[in-house]
């Protein structure tokens, strides 16, 4: 069974960093491409970033870009987020994801954890 | 405010069909593939519909969906109650290389 389980959210002030893990079980984890995305409270989805399977392609969403970083461990199965210079625009549940197929950077997410909870204060 | 216009809400009586428009430019849905995402309060989204119009395992036939141009429209005839949820679309721009959703439309089935 595939899982997605998120980790590293919590409170922090602006200006402030934290880093998100995402541990992966259930499948081939090197074989997909991975991302983040983020909903802040009664608002909609929102895509921050993708990294490919191999680890060596990032991209990122314009409000994040700069401020935040992608990663992955392959060894370990477990996608990573730091960021950094946090706003309070930041405060959203963040979802890691994966594709349907390997072949996709992104979009056709047919896997998604829980969410984890970050709230920066201003 | 969203590149992936949505009408911000739907609404129909049980048993009937509802269509709910996604609407964009050549860069995102006009040369890109289109999903559907199904959310309910306070869970993460489930996807509907990929690759336009292909169904995930488990997904019903009464959902749908179909894209001409820019602009994708995602189906749902016989409506429960329990489809009551907010459903987003969602692509990649080739222009930003970003990825992005729809801003969301809430479906009520009264």
């Amino acid at each position: 069974e595939v899982q997605l389980l998120e980790s590293g959210g919590g409170w922090v002030q602006a200006g402030g960093s934290l880093r998100l893990s995402c541990a992966a079980s259930g499948f081939t984890f090197s074989n997909y491409a991975m991302n983040w995305v983020r909903q802040a409270r009664g608002k909609g989805l929102e895509w921050v970033s993708s990294m490919s399977a191999s680890g060596d392609s990032t991209h990122y969403a314009e409000s994040v870009k700069g401020r935040v970083t992608i990663s992955r461990d392959n060894s370990n199965n477990t996608l990573y987020l730091q960021m950094n210079s946090l706003r309070a625009q930041d405060t959203a549940i963040y979802y890691c994801a994966r594709p349907l197929n390997m072949i996709h950077m992104a979009g056709n997410f047919d896997y998604w954890g829980q969410g984890t909870l970050v709230t920066v204060s201003s | 405010q969203s590149v992936l216009t949505q009408p911000p809400s739907v609404s129909a009586t049980p048993g009937q069909e509802v269509t709910i428009s996604c609407s964009g430019s050549s860069s995102n849905i006009g040369n890109n593939y289109v999903s559907w995402y199904q959310q309910f309060p306070g869970t993460a989204p489930k996807l509907l519909i990929y690759d336009n119009n292909k169904r995930p395992s488990g997904i019903p036939d009464r959902f749908s969906g179909s894209k001409s141009g820019a602009s994708a429209t995602l189906g749902i005839t016989g409506l429960q109650t329990g489809d009551e949820a907010d459903y987003y679309c969602g692509t990649w721009d080739s222009s930003l290389s970003a990825g992005m959703f729809g801003g969301g439309t809430k479906l009520t089935v009264l």
